[in-house]
């Protein structure tokens, strides 16, 4: 089976360049979750999703940085403008509801440089 | 508000020796509680979870952990390190909701 796809793996930009994270969950996850990882402030959750909804976008820094889910099988994390701050890895991460389980599947990540 | 604390961000060990990384939580409900790995470059995977039935836990690895209501304890053991269990760990709680708020993780090295 297939896991959680992220593209690209590897973006190197220009401040002020827009940039776009895309993740493709697990097929029949319906939660869906972007973490952001730095050496200063670890694994921070941006914002999640539940059945394409966005329920808890509180962790997202700033409004540079955007999220959207249109279908059960794409998100994207849009950051417009970059700062050389934003430079992390990025990571998407998919869950089924069943509780019982709990557990989060995760992309191998998005590593975003900006210059 | 729940969190998790690990103490010590590196953690050194021999192989052969026993491992022991600790985390504690914080939470206003019975707490599920999850410890992943990373590995280089990778994304995390979950090694094992505590969701209110035994206390002890068992993983992936050789790994187990231990839920201490009395302690707010869950910490990750394993008896004997192997050269490849050279990662990053991370403790994690959720509170019944999708939500896992991650520690801060502690990078484990294995010297021969």
């Amino acid at each position: 089976d297939a896991g959680v796809i992220q593209s690209p793996r590897h973006e190197v930009t220009e401040m002020g360049q827009e940039v776009t994270l895309r993740c493709k969950p697990i097929s029949g996850h319906n939660s869906l979750f972007w973490y952001r990882q730095t050496m200063m402030r670890g694994l921070e959750l941006l914002i999640y999703f539940n059945n394409n909804v966005p329920i808890d976008d509180s962790g997202m820094p700033e409004d540079r940085f955007s999220a959207k889910m249109p279908n059960a099988s794409f998100s994207t994390l849009k950051i417009q403008p970059s700062e050389p701050r934003d430079s992390a890895v990025y990571f998407c991460a998919s869950s089924s509801r069943d509780r019982s389980t709990g557990e989060l599947f995760f992309g191998e990540g998005s590593r975003l440089t900006v210059l | 508000a729940q969190s998790v604390t690990q103490l010590g961000s590196h953690v050194s060990v021999s192989e052969g020796a026993l491992v022991l990384l600790r985390c504690n939580y914080s939470s206003s409900v019975p707490p599920y509680l999850f410890w992943y790995v990373q590995y280089p470059n990778q994304g995390l995977q979950l090694l094992l979870k505590y969701t209110s039935a035994a206390t002890l836990v068992k993983g992936i690895n050789g790994f187990e952990a231990e839920f201490k209501k009395s302690e707010t304890s869950f910490h990750l053991t394993k008896p004997s390190a192997h050269m490849s269990d050279a990662a990053e760990y991370f403790c994690a709680v959720s509170d019944y909701t999708d939500k896992l708020i991650f520690g801060t993780g502690t990078r484990l090295q294995v010297f021969p």
